[in-house]
């Protein structure tokens, strides 16, 4: 099993649609979680970070389920200007400073 | 703050060739980190640094080299330029406290070719 796996994409969508991500993850011992966004041949970018009790940044809504290993990300109401790649992202556990990043999802949004 | 800058933004090296990437934080952060990002791949963490004078191998560390002599600056050394080195390279800082770690900042990465 991949550490951290995300849905392949790409997702096309249009304007106003909504949008979920979905992430699992293979380390149990894994403390943090993030996702980042990143624009064609630009650097990663944090979006936001992912807790147990779930939270929310205006469209953008991050929720984490440690029993299942899993994590996804919400875009409500998608604007031309959320097409990027967006990166499931954990930190490897035990080991400060290593994130594992997943490959990530491509999403265009159209007019 | 001009946050994580990288040079060269592009280069194009012959095999067996040697080259240094350079890379310079101003946010006296503490953890410096280098990643490579093949086409449609996740990054993979190459080398880290907890602090000046230590670092780590991350995932993928052969054929590469690092340093940290400052808390500033992190340099990635390539000794002899492989086909499979060509990538995207990233690096990238962030504060470890007492509360771990706060958001990792990115460079604009530098894009590498070996020939």
């Amino acid at each position: 099993r991949k550490e951290v796996e995300q849905d392949p994409g790409p997702f096309n969508v249009p304007e106003g649609a909504t949008v979920a991500f979905n992430c699992t993850y293979s380390n149990s011992a894994s403390q943090s979680f993030f996702w980042y966004r990143q624009d064609c041949r630009k650097e990663p970018k944090l979006l936001m970070s992912v807790y147990s009790s779930g939270n929310e940044d205006g469209r953008f809504t991050a929720q984490l389920n440690r029993a299942s290993q899993y994590i996804s990300l919400l875009i409500r109401d998608s604007k031309l200007s959320d097409s990027a790649t967006y990166l499931c992202v954990v930190t490897s556990g035990g080991s400060q400073g290593n994130l594992i990043f997943g490959k990530g999802t491509k999403l265009s949004v159209k007019p | 703050n001009a946050g994580v800058t990288q040079t060269p933004k592009f280069r194009i090296l012959k095999i067996g060739q040697s080259m240094t990437l350079q890379c310079t934080q101003d946010m006296n952060h503490n953890y410096m980190y280098w990643y490579r990002q093949d086409p449609g791949m996740g990054l993979k963490l190459i080398y880290y640094s907890v602090g000046a004078g230590i670092t780590d191998k991350g995932e993928v560390p052969n054929g590469y080299n690092v340093s940290r002599s400052t808390t500033e600056d992190f340099p990635l050394r390539l000794e002899l330029a492989a086909p499979s080195q060509t990538s995207v390279y990233f690096c990238a800082s962030s504060y470890w406290g007492t509360g771990g770690e706060d958001t990792q900042y990115f460079g604009p990465g530098t894009r590498l070719t070996v020939l």
